[in-house]
């Protein structure tokens, strides 16, 4: 089976511009997540969709946007980059929203310079 | 406030040295925790879900368990390749599905 698949793998974006992530769920699960992390620290919820709704978010400014396609597949925008937010952002799927595992994509590393 | 709090950060241990890594939470409502490993820049490999206390889990030289206040790793007899970061997570009764995760612990087999 194909597990949580992200594109692109990594990504150098310059301070102002604008990102989309992408994200591939395992199939027959209906829940992504999103998270951040920065080196040396755990993963930060930005958001989870569940059946094309938000079901959750996390911390994370207004520039942080996501949505979830009927395939389930979903992407996480940001915009007005700043060097803070270099960090792996990583997506996780689910079978459904609630207390089930969330299996990890490999992730995606944003060098913001 | 939600929290999770893991020690020691970092751990060293030889091949065959058995050890535990604590995984402490806060949480309104515990729905599950859960215990990932962490390779170098990639994601978490998910490894195990505990839902109440007394509960255990064991995969090969790992063995989890849960209490009301907190969860530990035990890792029996371990091999080079079980060096990685362990991280723990706790998902609290709000419907979000948001994962709190502590800061990891890191740990070195030596051969």
């Amino acid at each position: 089976d194909t597990g949580v698949t992200q594109s692109p793998t990594h990504l150098i974006k310059t301070r102002g511009q604008q990102v989309t992530l992408r994200c591939s769920p395992i199939s027959g699960h209906k829940s992504v997540s999103w998270y951040q992390q920065v080196l040396g620290q755990g993963p930060q919820f930005i958001f989870q969709y569940y059946e094309k709704e938000e079901r959750g978010r996390g911390n994370f400014p207004d520039r942080f946007s996501a949505r979830q396609f009927p395939n389930y597949s979903s992407e996480l925008n940001v915009n007005a980059l700043l060097l803070g937010d270099s960090a792996l952002y990583l997506c996780a799927s689910s079978f459904e929203g609630g207390p089930y595992e969330q299996y990890f994509g490999p992730g995606t590393r944003l060098t913001v310079t | 406030e939600d929290q999770v709090t893991q020690s020691p950060e970092a751990l060293r241990l030889q091949e065959g040295e058995s050890s535990s890594l604590n995984c402490s939470y806060t949480v309104s409502g515990l729905r599950g925790l859960f215990w990932y490993r962490q390779d170098p820049g990639k994601g978490p490999e998910f490894l195990f879900t505990l839902y109440s206390a007394g509960e255990e889990k064991e995969k090969e030289r790992l063995k989890a368990t849960l209490t009301k206040k907190e969860s530990f790793l035990h890792i029996t007899a371990p091999k080079p390749e079980d060096s990685a970061t362990y991280l723990c997570a706790v998902q609290g009764n709000s419907n979000t599905g948001k994962l709190i995760f502590g800061q990891g612990t890191t740990l070195q087999v030596k051969p």
